[in-house]
C-alpha cells in the first residue's frame, strides 16, 4: 500500500523566512503526490500535486514542493512565510491498489508563522 | 457556486440515534469519498464510490452506510451512533485518473453525547 510520512507535528517559523514542511512517500510506480492546507473549522484545500515531468511543482498562494525520486520526498516550501499561512499541511499520495481509488494522507503538519 | 457541500455543518446527538450527513458535488466528478478526521487531525478514508458503485469500504463499522442515489451525490448514513463516532467527517469527489486532485467538502463535525 501507499503511505506517506509527516516526521514533524509541528513547524514555527518567522514571518518573511522560508519555510518547509517535510513529507516523505513510500509507493510502488510512480507516485502521485499532493499537497492540502487546512485552516481552522475549515475543510481541505488543494495546495498542489507531482504527477510527472518538472521536480519542482509551483502550486496556490506561492507555495512550491520539489520531488526527489532518490530520497523519496515531496517537501512543501514557501520562500517567504506568512502569518497567514499558519495552518494544518497535509501530505497525501494517490493510491490505485486493490482496484480502488483514494488519497492516503499523512498525519498532518500544524505550521505557525509569527511576527 | 459550492463545488462540494455537505450538511450539515454541525450535528449534535445522543448515543443510540441514527442520523444521516449529506453530500452533493457539482464538478460532474466520477468519484465520490467519505473521510473520517479524529480528534488529532488523522484523516482516514472510509469509503470511496466510482459512478455509484462501491469500491473501498476500509473496514468501517456496517453502522456506517454510504448511499449514493446518482454520481452527484454520496449520502452517509450512521445508526446506532456510540461516543467514539465523534469526529468530523468530509466528503470529498474527484476525477477518476490518478493524478487528479480531490475536492473536500466544509466537514459536518458530529457530536455524540
Amino acid at each position: 500500500a501507499q503511505s506517506v510520512a509527516q516526521p514533524e507535528d509541528q513547524v514555527n517559523v518567522a514571518e518573511g523566512n522560508p519555510l518547509t514542511v517535510k513529507c516523505t512517500y513510500s509507493v510502488s510506480g510512480n507516485p502521485y503526490l499532493f499537497w492540502y492546507v487546512q485552516y481552522p473549522n475549515r475543510g481541505l484545500q488543494f495546495l498542489l500535486k507531482y504527477i510527472t515531468g518538472d521536480n519542482l511543482v509551483k502550486g496556490s498562494y506561492g507555495f512550491e514542493a520539489e520531488f526527489n525520486k532518490s530520497q523519496t520526498s515531496f517537501h512543501l516550501k514557501k520562500p517567504s512565510a506568512l502569518v497567514s499561512d499558519s495552518a494544518l499541511y497535509f501530505c497525501a499520495v494517490r493510491d490505485l491498489g486493490g482496484g480502488g481509488n483514494k488519497l492516503t494522507f499523512g498525519t498532518g503538519t500544524q505550521l505557525k508563522v509569527e511576527l | 457556486d459550492t463545488a462540494v457541500s455537505q450538511t450539515p455543518k454541525y450535528l449534535v446527538t445522543q448515543m443510540g440515534n441514527d442520523k444521516s450527513i449529506k453530500c452533493e458535488q457539482n464538478l460532474g466528478h466520477d468519484t465520490m469519498y467519505w473521510y473520517k478526521q479524529d480528534s488529532k487531525k488523522f484523516l482516514k478514508i472510509m469509503f470511496s464510490y466510482n459512478n455509484k458503485e462501491l469500491i473501498i469500504n476500509e473496514t468501517v463499522p456496517n453502522r456506517f452506510s454510504p448511499k449514493s442515489p446518482d454520481k452527484a451525490h454520496l449520502n452517509l448514513h450512521i445508526n446506532s451512533l456510540e461516543l467514539g463516532d465523534s469526529a468530523v467527517y468530509f466528503c470529498a469527489s474527484s476525477q477518476t485518473q490518478g493524478g487528479a486532485e480531490a475536492f473536500f467538502g466544509q466537514g459536518t463535525r458530529l457530536t455524540v453525547v
